[in-house]
Formats: C-alpha cells, structure tokens, sequence
C-alpha cells in the first residue's frame, strides 16, 4: 500500500515570511516518483516538480526549493519570501507500483494562505 | 498546444439522476486518469484508461464508469447520483503513464440536490 501525509491542513504566513509545507509518503517500492503540484483558485493544478526514488539531490528553483530525504520519506517544499501569488493549496504526491500497476496517490493538500 | 479541456465546467443534478463529463487531453497523450476532490479528502484516484483500455481503478463503486475513445477523449458516467458524490471531478492526461508528470483540466464542479 502506498500513502502520502500532509499533516499541514493550513498554514498561514505574512509576506516575506519563509514557509516549509511537510510531504511524508509510504511505499514499498524501491522505484517511485515524488510530485508536488499547486491549485490555486481557479481549480487546475499545476505541476511545480517530479523527482526519482534516486535522485536525493535537492532543488532550488527561483523562490521554491525541496528537500528529498529518503531516510525519513520526507519531500519537503520550501518557498522562500513568500508571496500572495502563492496562496493555494498544495499537494504532494507519490507514483508507484501498487497491485501491479502504476498508481498516483495524493496526499490531503496544505492550504496555504499569504497575508499582504 | 491547448491544455487538458473538461466540460462542462459546473453541473447540478438531483439524486438518482445520472452524469457524463467529458476530459479532452492534450494532443498525443494517450494516457487520462480521473480524480474526486471534495474538501478535507484530497484527491482521490477514479480510474485510469491508455489507448481506449482501463489499466488501473479506484476504490470506487460501480456507479462510476468510464470509457476512453480512439482520440483519447475520455469519458466518466457516474449512474444514481447520491449526495455524496458532489465534488469536483478532475481529468489528468500524460503520455503514456502515470509516473510522469500531469496535466490538469480545471474540473467539473458537480452539485447533487
């Protein structure tokens, strides 16, 4: 079984402030991919960054970085200086093998919240 | 390239009725997936077709059916509508699996009276 836990229901955040949205996922696979995608209020998701069950690099991409821990199945997402534009929930996800197919499971999302 | 195209974009149907909505994915995906959203349950995984066949489902019950075309053109059916089935419905295509990256339509909101 796979599962993937965003503990964080909703964070609120003043602008400029940093803030570290928590991904924690379950697999029995040694291959997987890890995804977290944002949807904001128009309802669409977008895809923000995939990474493989190899690659423990971590990725900084303008104001957004993650850090991929596979000693504590953790994806962490980081965006720093925080900005409105970034109000959205949040999810993470995890595609693995499961009942011999490939599976996407999404964890809850993390509603996030940016005050002017 | 045009984006992953869902219609309609809001539905209300009373319970017992049935529903069909339509996902359009971007040109040469062959692969749509189908998720249920409803506030604090995330996204939930429906079914997934490539090349007109279903490869994976959900833990979802019968009342909920799709069917993928020859265009890749997808459909869901949702039969017996019961209240909680309100939410909003979202199409995803890839290339040719779920482990890439997906792209997302915006939804149908669907509302069950």
């Amino acid at each position: 079984a796979q599962k993937v836990t965003q503990a964080q229901t909703e964070i609120s955040v003043v602008e400029k402030e940093d803030v570290t949205l928590d991904c924690v996922y379950e697999t029995r696979d040694t291959t997987y991919y890890l995804f977290w995608y944002k949807q904001p209020p128009s309802g669409e998701l977008v895809f923000l960054i995939r990474r493989n069950s190899f690659d423990e690099q971590n990725e900084i991409s303008g104001r957004y970085s993650w850090n991929f821990q596979k000693s504590t199945s953790s994806f962490n997402f980081t965006i720093t200086a925080s900005q409105v534009v970034d109000s959205a929930v949040y999810f993470c996800a995890l595609s693995a093998h499961s009942g011999g197919y490939q599976k996407v499971t999404f964890g809850t999302g993390t509603k996030l919240q940016v005050i002017p | 390239k045009a984006g992953v195209t869902q219609t309609p974009r809001y539905l209300i149907k009373t319970r017992g009725q049935q529903v069909t909505l339509s996902c359009s994915p971007i040109s040469g995906h062959r692969s749509v997936s189908w998720y249920q959203q409803t506030p604090g349950q995330g996204l939930q995984f429906l079914f997934e077709y490539f090349s007109e066949t279903q490869r994976n489902k959900g833990n979802f019950p019968g009342r909920f059916s799709g069917r993928q075309f020859s265009n890749s053109r997808s459909e869901m059916n949702v039969s017996t509508l019961e209240l909680g089935d309100s939410a909003l419905y979202l199409c995803a295509s890839s290339a040719e699996w779920t482990g890439e990256k997906l792209f997302f339509g915006s939804g149908t909101q669907l509302s069950v009276l």
